[in-house]
């Protein structure tokens, strides 16, 4: 079986402009959690989604928003990037059917903000 | 609120020793503890898990133990190999939130 997919890998993008990032679940897979990764804070969640629901959300300003469509792909948006947001974006996916499972991680997108 | 304490934040150790990484959570309510290793230019990858109905759970040279009163959990790997070398890192969630809480990771070293 697959694992989660995401895409692009790497991004550079500049300050103000905005950007989406993909993620391709486990076949069978309903949730999609984002994670951010940097050196300084670590691995922080950002948000999860179950059935294109946002089902919970960590303490990120609104400028970071996702969805989720109906073959439970997601994606990820920053609007309005800053300097900070540089981090490798991670995303995992579950079964979703109950909370607390085990999640699995894509390889992650490395954005560079400049 | 919720956190997950990890140390060491390094350790060498020398190939065919063991290794120990120890964490506290603070959430009492956290029930599902998870273990990742992360190689460079990877995600996190899922090594072992633990449930806070079990005490012990063992898999190979990988073996995770749980204090659910002193909410304390290791990890514990024996004959380290050199593909042993990484980041781990320990965390903790619990069946009413989705979200998993990470300690900040160790970076583990085998020396040959």
């Amino acid at each position: 079986k697959a694992g989660v997919t995401q895409t692009p890998r790497y991004l550079i993008k500049t300050r103000g402009q905005q950007v989406t990032l993909s993620c391709s679940p486990i076949s069978g897979h309903r949730s999609v959690s984002w994670y951010q990764q940097t050196p300084g804070q670590g691995l922080q969640f950002l948000f999860e989604y179950f059935s294109e629901t946002q089902r919970n959300k960590g303490n990120f300003p609104g400028r970071f928003s996702g969805r989720q469509f109906s073959n439970s792909r997601s994606e990820m948006n920053v609007s309005t990037l800053e300097l900070g947001d540089s981090a490798l974006y991670l995303c995992a996916s579950s079964l979703g059917s109950e909370r607390g499972e085990t999640q699995y991680f894509g390889p992650g997108t490395r954005l560079l903000v400049l | 609120g919720e956190n997950v304490e990890q140390h060491p934040s390094t350790l060498s150790v020398q190939e065919g020793d063991s290794a120990v990484i120890k964490c506290t959570y603070s959430d009492s309510a956290s029930n599902y503890f998870p273990w990742y290793k992360q190689e460079l230019g990877k995600g996190p990858q899922l090594i072992i898990d633990i449930r806070s109905n079990v005490g012990e759970k063992k898999d190979q040279r990988i073996a995770v133990t749980l204090n659910k009163t002193a909410k304390h959990f290791s990890l514990h790997i024996t004959e380290t190999q050199p593909e042993d070398s990484a980041v781990y890192f320990c965390a903790a969630s619990k069946t009413s939130a989705s979200k998993i809480i990470f300690g900040s990771g160790t970076r583990l070293s085998i020396r040959p």
